[in-house]
Order: structure tokens, then C-alpha cells, then sequence
């Protein structure tokens, strides 16, 4: 049973345009939220991240967004950029400090 | 820092053949940890070990998974024998402190087992 649920493997934007990368869980004892950017042959390096007691955490284009009560979490990436262009992990962990990795989202930024 | 380093970067193998997978952490890290990326399962953790020591290896999918740090600065992964289902993407990260949030990742073993 996949805790951290990414439901879209893949999507397309523009250059200049939003991207809205979404993440769901169901483990209501996390507590602290990431996201993980990964390109082709590297490892993923981390992101952006969000405690839950906050809901919004804004870094330069990137924002994520936390509904703690819909258990849910998005990456707002605004302008996107080619350069962009990856695959996106959200991560989530509680108590334990242990990150539990959602599927991945391929993002493709077109010029 | 140069970074966790895996190696090696790719591996193919046949079936039922021993395979090591090796991981320089980060120096002054004292969590490690292993993940298997699969299209299916997405990122999976292993076992991560904190000061030299396994805390949990409770993600290992089988007796055939072995994991062991004998130091600081080295990390073995062994799947002995090896299976075509255990193709994969093996990563080795590190961090510092127990938490592995922010964790540092390398750039992950390609294995495949024919």
C-alpha cells in the first residue's frame, strides 16, 4: 500500500506556463514534506520542502502547498522552464525520519 | 565534497551470480541509506544504517539482500544469488544526523540481471 500517492506519471507545459506537480498521502503522522528533482543518470537532489505546520513555502519559482486536512501537497513551478525538465519525487516523513517516496512525476517543459 | 559515490554505474549479470554494489558517503554523514527505483514501485527504501549501525532493514525484499558498513566511509549492498526481477536503479544516500531529510544522493547503480 503506497503511502505517498503521485497519480499523474507525466506532464507537459508550455515554456512560461504554470507546472502543478501533485502528491496525495495517507499517513496521517507525517509530518514534514519534499520534493526530490531527478534528471536522466543522476540521483535526485532535494528540492523544496514544507513542515506541516505551515501551508505554503515559496523558493524563488518554486512554491509547494500543504492542505494537511486533504492530505495533499502540490509543487507549483511558475515560470516554467526547459530546464525544468525532469522527473519530480514527493517525499514525506513522520516521527521515524524515515522518507517515503511517491512514484515520480516526468515533467516536460516545451519550448 | 565530491558527493555519495556508487559504483559501479552499471552492472549486468546473470542470473543466480553474486553482485556487490558499493557507496562512499558523504564525509562526516552518519546516516546511509540504500533505495531501489523501479518504474512500478517508484523509490524504495532498503535499509539505512546510522553511525555504522542497521536501524532498519525492513524494506530488504528478501533473504537473497544483504547489507553491511563497516565503517564510516564504505557501504556494501549484495544480492546473492541475483534475479532477472531484481533489475533496477540502486541508489546510496547519506545525511547528516539521524533524520534522512535533505538527504544527499549519488548518482545510483543501473543493474542488470539477464
Amino acid at each position: 500500500d503506497q503511502q505517498v500517492k503521485q497519480n499523474s506519471p507525466s506532464l507537459s507545459v508550455q515554456e512560461g506556463r504554470i507546472s502543478i506537480l501533485n502528491c496525495d498521502y495517507t499517513n496521517s503522522m507525517f509530518d514534514y514534506f519534499l520534493w526530490y528533482k531527478k534528471y536522466p543518470a543522476e540521483g535526485p537532489t532535494f528540492l523544496i520542502s514544507i513542515s506541516s505546520i505551515k501551508d505554503k513555502n515559496e523558493d524563488g519559482r518554486f512554491t509547494v502547498f500543504l492542505n494537511k486536512s486533504a492530505k495533499h501537497l502540490s509543487l507549483h513551478i511558475v515560470p516554467s522552464q526547459p530546464g525544468d525538465s525532469a522527473v519530480y519525487f514527493c517525499a514525506a516523513t513522520g516521527s521515524a525520519r524515515q522518507l517515503t517516496f511517491g512514484s515520480g512525476t516526468q515533467l516536460t517543459v516545451l519550448p | 565534497d565530491a558527493g555519495v559515490i556508487q559504483s559501479p554505474r552499471h552492472e549486468v549479470t546473470e542470473m543466480g551470480q553474486e553482485v556487490t554494489l558499493r557507496c562512499k558517503p558523504i564525509s562526516g554523514h552518519n546516516s546511509l541509506f540504500w533505495y531501489r527505483q523501479t518504474m512500478m514501485r517508484g523509490l524504495e527504501l532498503l535499509i539505512y544504517f546510522n553511525n555504522n549501525v542497521p536501524i532498519d532493514d525492513s524494506g530488504m525484499p528478501e533473504d537473497r539482500f544483504s547489507a553491511k558498513m563497516p565503517n564510516a566511509s564504505f557501504s556494501t549492498l549484495k544480492i546473492q544469488p541475483s534475479e532477472p526481477r531484481d533489475s533496477a536503479v540502486y541508489f546510496c544516500a547519506s545525511s547528516l544526523g539521524y533524520a534522512n531529510t535533505e538527504a544527499f544522493f549519488g548518482q545510483g547503480t543501473r543493474l542488470t540481471v539477464v
